[in-house]
């Protein structure tokens, strides 16, 4: 089966300008969370969906936005972008809410999207 | 808050030695899952092994094995038989049931000697 898949692989941008990344979780999977991982540092929380429906939200200011599709795919969008949001985004999935136990909870990550803002 | 501390930035070992990463975590819940993820190069983070705070035993998976002290909020990683495709960075994560987010340590370099 495939693994959660991202895209873009590499994106840059400019100051000012608006970006769109993707996710599509595993298989089966209902959840989909966001995460930024500035270089040197561990991956810091954005976002969680659920079922579409954002179930938690990190401290990112409302630049950041995200949504999940019927099929549970996932885009996450960063408005004005600023130097400081240079980073790998990780997007991962997960069973999501009403499995038993730990397995509910275990994240599987995708690639990566690194996002360089000049 | 809940927080997550890995004291040790780098480590390392000689190959088929073992070595173990620390991991301490400040939180006032009584149920909780910590993990262990790893990072290679590659960039995409693997889940290496999980626990649930509300089991005494230590999980173990293969050559990886952690020791938990709940009282001491403490977890961490032992890899025996170290191998040369263990070198990545590794991060030990926190999270509740009632939490939707996933608490990460700033992570462990460790490198492998041949």
């Amino acid at each position: 089966d495939a693994g959660v898949t991202q895209s873009p692989t590499h994106l840059i941008k400019t100051r000012g300008q608006h970006v769109t990344l993707r996710c599509s979780p595993i298989s089966g999977h209902k959840s989909v969370s966001w995460y930024q991982q500035v270089l040197g540092q561990g991956p810091q929380f954005i976002f969680q969906y659920y079922e579409k429906e954002e179930r938690g939200r990190g401290n990112f200011p409302d630049r950041f936005s995200a949504r999940q599709f019927p099929n549970y795919s996932s885009e996450l969008n960063v408005n004005a972008l600023l130097l400081g949001d240079s980073a790998l985004y990780l997007c991962a999935s997960s069973l999501g809410s009403g499995s038993p136990g730990a397995q509910s909870y275990e994240q599987y990550f995708g690639p990566g999207t690194r996002l360089t803002v000049t | 808050a809940q927080t997550v501390t890995q004291s040790q930035p780098e480590m390392s070992v000689q190959e088929a030695e073992t070595v173990t990463l620390s991991c301490t975590y400040d939180t006032s819940e009584s149920d909780y899952y910590l993990f262990w993820y790893k990072q290679p190069p590659s960039r995409q983070m693997i889940l290496v092994i999980r626990q649930e705070a509300y089991k005494q035993q230590n999980a173990t998976e293969n050559r990886f094995s952690v020791n938990f002290q709940k009282a001491a909020k403490s977890f961490s990683l032992k890899i025996s038989d170290s191998q040369l495709g263990d070198a990545a960075m590794y991060f030990c994560a926190y999270r509740t049931p009632n939490n939707n987010d996933m608490r990460f340590g700033a992570g462990t370099r460790l490198t492998v000697k041949p």
